[in-house]
């Protein structure tokens, strides 16, 4: 089975401070992807890499950064949080491609809950 | 441009069906996906069908296209309450960066 793991469920932090979100997948999948849930407004992308050291903005990558150093595990990075990015933060895996076929099965870890004060 | 528009919440009744209703606007979608968010957890994919089919059946699941209107619907048959969720659908385009394009999520709250 794919796992996406991520490294916290929930995470208080104070405005201003550098914010590290991790995500680790164990199925080698190319493609790495960063979302924040928001209540009514469904799943926005923020960054998402599809290899090592790539990383192509989303809809809505303002006040973040990303990294990936290795093909398992992708950073988000809040440099300076703020109020405005409590939310429910989710990372994606997949493997676009199997066998010659799309395929495009997006695996989601369990989510981390940040809350700023 | 691309955008997937779900209404909110539905509420249904234990052994009830449930339709769950999806636009898009992107054309050249290839495949069209249902993924379902149980309270506490990440989403997971419940069903998927490609852009040149109309219907898809899945034990209690059947998926309904109608690319002339651009609209997805999701049926579930005898509704449990262990199908209480959010449900999303998302678009994707045949692409190498496999990004998916979500819905807002439709909560469905099922009463015994």
């Amino acid at each position: 089975d794919v796992k996406v793991t991520q490294s916290s469920r929930y995470l208080v932090k104070r405005t201003g401070e550098k914010v590290f979100l991790e995500c680790v997948q164990d199925m080698d999948h190319e493609n790495m992807f960063w979302y924040r849930q928001d209540p009514g407004l469904g799943l926005r992308l923020i960054y998402f890499s599809y290899d090592v050291k790539m990383k192509e903005k989303g809809d809505i990558p303002e006040g973040y950064s990303v990294s990936r150093e290795k093909k398992e595990r992708f950073s988000l990075i809040l440099e300076s949080a703020s109020t405005n990015q409590t939310s429910m933060y989710l990372c994606a895996s997949s493997l676009v491609w199997a066998s010659g076929l799309f395929y495009n099965e997006q695996f989601f870890g369990p989510g981390t809950r940040l809350t700023v004060l | 441009g691309e955008d997937v528009e779900q209404s909110l919440f539905l509420s249904v009744r234990e052994g009830d069906s449930s339709v769950i209703n999806c636009t898009y606007t992107d054309s050249s979608s290839t495949y069209l996906y249902w993924y379902k968010q149980e309270p506490g957890a990440g989403l997971q994919l419940l069903t998927y069908i490609f852009s040149n089919m109309d219907m898809k059946q899945d034990q209690r699941l059947t998926v309904l296209l109608n690319k002339k209107d651009k609209h997805l619907s999701l049926r579930i048959a005898d509704t449990q309450t262990g199908d209480s969720a959010i449900y999303f659908c998302a678009e994707s385009k045949s692409s190498n960066t496999g990004k998916l394009i979500f819905g807002q999520g439709t909560t469905l709250q099922v009463k015994p």
